[in-house]
């Protein structure tokens, strides 16, 4: 099975702030992969899916990039509502699996 | 609008048996794969599996194979899974997906319903 880590687990940063988080696969992946959003007590919502296309109604704020192994979600200017955890997941072969989730807090 | 409705999750008996079903409203789910995600209690997403668009190919991941079997009647716009043979690990939030968003011959789930929780314990 393909492994995801994403790092960093836990992010703290300021309202305004840009903020990268990464999703390394355990082995190529080419372009796909998605990145969701979850807020507490909420079902998680796309952001990026193809690993760098923003899914409709998602802020231009929100990016994302990579391809092989290596993939990365911006957000170039963070907002107080983006305070979730943040999952990668990919859909190269089965099983699908996803990253451990970064934790983004707003200081 | 879309709206993704899970229902029957509960409490069960360490080898019980539970039928989840996900009624979706707001489009037709004759189009998408539709995928079963979990979600242990303050834990991450797993990913459980998926059937494709007319039923005729199931996913599964391996610590479910054998166990789950997911279903769907696009007739009645519903996704199913059965879950035989339950054990404490499979404790989650069980949440549907509908593969909507299309890229580089992939398809992502950009609809979610709320979930239904499965409890599994004696």
């Amino acid at each position: 099975d393909i492994q995801l880590t994403q790092s960093p687990s836990f992010l703290s940063a300021s309202v305004g702030d840009r903020v990268t988080i990464t999703c390394r696969a355990s082995q190529g992946i080419a372009s796909h992969l998605a990145w969701f959003q979850q807020k507490l007590g909420r079902a998680p919502r796309l952001l990026i899916y193809g690993a760098s296309t923003l899914q409709s109604g998602v802020p231009s704020r929100f990016s994302g990039s990579g391809s092989g192994t290596e993939f990365t979600l911006t957000i170039s200017s963070l907002q107080p509502e983006d305070s979730a955890i943040y999952f990668c997941e990919h859909f190269d072969s089965y099983p699908f699996t996803f990253g451990q989730g970064t934790r983004l807090d707003i200081k | 609008e879309v709206q993704l409705v899970e229902s029957g999750g509960g409490l069960v008996q360490p080898g019980w048996s539970l039928r989840l079903s996900c009624t979706v409203s707001g489009f037709r789910i004759s189009s998408n794969y539709m995928t079963w995600v979990r979600q242990a209690p303050g834990k991450g997403l797993e990913w459980v599996g998926n059937i494709n668009r007319d039923g005729s190919e199931k996913n599964y991941v391996d610590s479910v194979k054998g166990r789950f079997t997911i279903s769907r009647d696009n007739a009645k716009n519903s996704l199913y899974v059965e879950m035989n043979s339950l054990r404490v690990e499979d404790t989650a939030v069980y949440y549907c997906a509908s593969a909507g968003a299309y890229s580089g011959g992939r398809s992502y789930y950009d609809s979610w319903g709320q979930g239904t929780l499965v409890t599994v314990s004696s």
